[in-house]
């Protein structure tokens, strides 16, 4: 079974670090981009950072570009955000998502996890 | 960047009716970079559309998207209504910035 299983999230003080991490099952994930993407409380969804199957390009969203790294792990089928001097902006639910192959769009999720900045 | 902008931003409608939820960009862009997506409260995202038309698998064929013919105009239309439905929906474009627009629910009436 296609899987993707995020860990890593908590609470967290301004100006603190944390890494997320999403767990692969199931598909060839070296073969695919795989993206973060979330979610504050009551609002919409915000992409955050995607990164090519090799781990070669990356993109981020200007509000987290330099504070946060996407990074992947294909022996491990592991991918990671890496979050630095977290904000209580980026309070949110965290979902990681596989690319289609062949098509643009994030096919399978996981089921996310929260992550909360505060004193 | 590309900005989308979804209408309107909640739809109130009854079981068996047609739903149609628009997506306008702001600068017009191939139809291949867009997506659509369903999510339920307590849920994550699921694909829908992509590449403006085409259904992801498994997705209903009540499930159908459009493309105005401007390149900026994108259409999800729910044929008829069913309980399962009513949800909140979101197109995105697929760029270097995977920009989400910022959500149509669609409630029941």
């Amino acid at each position: 079974e296609v899987q993707l299983v995020e860990s890593g999230g908590g609470l967290v003080q301004p100006g603190g670090s944390l890494r997320l991490s999403c767990a692969a099952f199931g598909f060839s994930f070296s073969s695919y981009a795989m993206s973060w993407v979330r979610q504050a409380p009551g609002k919409g969804l915000e992409w955050v950072s995607s990164i090519s199957g090799s781990g070669g390009r990356t993109d981020y969203a200007d509000s987290v570009k330099g504070r946060f790294t996407i990074s992947r792990d294909n022996s491990k089928n592991t991918l990671y955000l890496q979050m630095n001097s977290l904000r209580a902006e980026d309070t949110a639910v965290y979902y990681c998502a596989k690319d289609g192959l062949y098509y643009y769009g994030m096919d399978v999720w996981g089921q996310g996890t929260t992550v909360t900045v505060s004193s | 960047e590309i900005v989308l902008t979804q209408s309107p931003g909640t739809l109130s409608l009854s079981p068996g009716e047609r739903a149609t939820l628009s997506c306008r960009a702001s600068q017009s862009f191939s139809s291949s970079y867009l997506a659509w997506y369903q999510q339920k409260p307590g849920q994550a995202p699921r694909l829908l559309i992509y590449g403006a038309s085409s259904r992801a698998t498994g997705i209903p064929d009540r499930f159908s998207g459009s493309v105005g013919g401007s390149g900026t105009d994108f259409t999800l239309t729910i044929s008829r209504l069913e309980p399962e439905d009513f949800a909140v929906y979101y197109c995105q474009h697929y760029g270097s910035s995977r920009t989400f627009g910022q959500g149509t629910k669609v409630e029941i009436k």
